[in-house]
């Protein structure tokens, strides 16, 4: 099966700073990387994904990029606000189900 | 507006009953997941089903079971709770196999 490994599991980042979440995968079959936001006490909720044939996509303050010969796909957030605090989820996909990394705890200190 | 339930939101209960967690959706997904959440560990998949009369064990299958007998819902029964499944239990679903999953709000089990 599929192996994603996460880092770092906490962050804390001054606000306005830039924070980057690294997740590397096993399985070069996953073609599909979404991340996930996870606030105290709420359902984890998606932020922004990437397919295997795209090597970035930018949404306002957030990216991702995918390099698929290291197996490794990263989130980028910049300008960081407090509501950026909580904990972010990368998965990896190949069509049949995820597999998610062990989370990331981030902090945005004001 | 469609969504993606789960009752009850916090059950406390003995070891070794039996218990049954409940997901419906009304996004009118094929697909749909179980999840427990456990620091440090993540979300790890227990069981899905890509439509109704399919179920599949995932990475946690031993001590619970699925059914779906229709396409809105995907109940989750451990068989004889035990300490270990104590846990925050997510349900999900999705129209796509590799597309996004949409998670329920999550219920909060306690194996005492």
């Amino acid at each position: 099966g599929e192996n994603v490994e996460q880092h770092p599991s906490t962050l804390s980042v001054q606000e306005g700073d830039s924070a980057v979440i690294k997740c590397t995968y096993s399985d070069s079959a996953s073609n599909y990387f979404p991340w996930y936001k996870q606030e105290l006490g709420k359902r984890p909720q998606l932020i922004i994904d990437i397919r295997s044939n795209v090597g970035e996509k930018k949404d306002q303050r957030i990216a991702v990029t995918l390099n698929k010969t290291a197996k490794h796909f990263s989130l980028h957030i910049t300008e960081t606000q407090p509501e950026d605090s909580a904990v972010y989820f990368c998965a990896a996909s190949k069509g049949n189900q995820f597999y998610f990394g062990t989370g990331t705890s981030l902090t945005v200190i004001p | 507006d469609a969504e993606i339930t789960q009752s009850p939101r916090h059950k406390i209960t003995e070891t070794g009953r039996q218990v049954t967690l409940a997901c419906h959706q009304t996004w009118n997904h094929n697909n749909m997941f179980w999840y427990r959440q456990d620091l440090g560990h993540g979300l790890r998949l227990i069981h899905y089903s890509y439509g109704v009369q399919d179920t599949n064990k995932g990475e946690v299958s031993d001590g619970y079971s699925v059914s779906r007998s229709n396409t809105e819902d995907l109940p989750l029964t451990l068989e004889s709770a035990a300490s270990s499944q104590t846990s925050v239990y997510f349900c999900a679903s999705s129209e796509y196999v590799a597309g996004t999953a949409i998670f329920g709000p999550g219920t909060r089990l306690t194996v005492t």
